[in-house]
């Protein structure tokens, strides 16, 4: 079956720096791969889809110079919060299908916590 | 737009069925998911309903009418460890996932 591995599964940072995420497709390779938030006690928000060697397409309302994203290969994708403040502090998560499967297998997520 | 609802909470005792409802409204339909959450966890898929009618897996059961825009989810036989919030999703083009808000299910003993 499909994995996604997802690193790191949480991380603590100052307000100002940057946090990079990875997310690998283990067994497969994706073209295509989801980025999603979570606030505490809330649902899934689609930030973006991450294009292997294309530029990322934000949903209305993410700000694309403040999360960058990169999909240089088949089997990763990063997600980079760039000088985070503590409102970013949330559950971030990757997700990726099988080529022509119609299920999402999402990564472990990552905890971010901005002080 | 998209939107999704589905009740915020449900509470069941263990051994009990317990239903939970999805109702949809949304462009480029392709079919409706239901992922299971566990509290600090990530969702894992459920069931996938692209056409009409009911599929089983085990003790879940979904359940889509596409002319009604609602699917469920049925949960049988109901154990501690399915205490878990619970998201339905509709699936649109390139395999974008919109989530409803949640069903956040209790068991009780």
């Amino acid at each position: 079956g499909a994995v996604v591995s997802q690193h790191p599964s949480w991380v603590i940072c100052k307000s100002g720096t940057s946090v990079k995420i990875e997310c690998r497709s283990l067994d497969f390779q994706a073209t295509t791969m989801f980025w999603y938030r979570q606030f505490p006690k809330q649902s899934l928000m689609l930030m973006a889809t991450s294009n292997e060697g294309s530029k990322a397409t934000y949903e209305q309302g993410v700000e694309k110079d403040k999360f960058l994203i990169n999909h240089a290969s088949l089997t990763l994708s990063t997600l980079t919060v760039t000088s985070a403040h503590p409102e970013d502090s949330s559950f971030y998560i990757c997700s990726a299908s099988l080529p022509g499967a119609n299920v999402l297998t999402f990564g472990a997520g990552s905890r971010l916590t901005v002080l | 737009g998209q939107s999704l609802e589905q009740p915020s909470e449900v509470t069941a005792v263990e051994g009990a069925i317990v239903q939970i409802n999805c109702t949809y409204q949304t462009s480029g339909f392709y079919g409706l998911s239901w992922y299971q959450q566990h509290d600090g966890g990530a969702p894992t898929f459920l069931s996938y309903n692209a056409l009409d009618g009911l599929e089983e897996t085990g003790r879940f059961s979904s359940f889509l009418s596409r002319s009604d825009s609602y699917g469920y989810l049925l949960l049988q036989e109901l154990q501690m460890k399915d205490s878990a919030s619970y998201f339905c999703a509709v699936t649109r083009a390139g395999n974008m996932l919109t989530f409803g808000g949640g069903t956040r299910l209790m068991v009780k003993p």
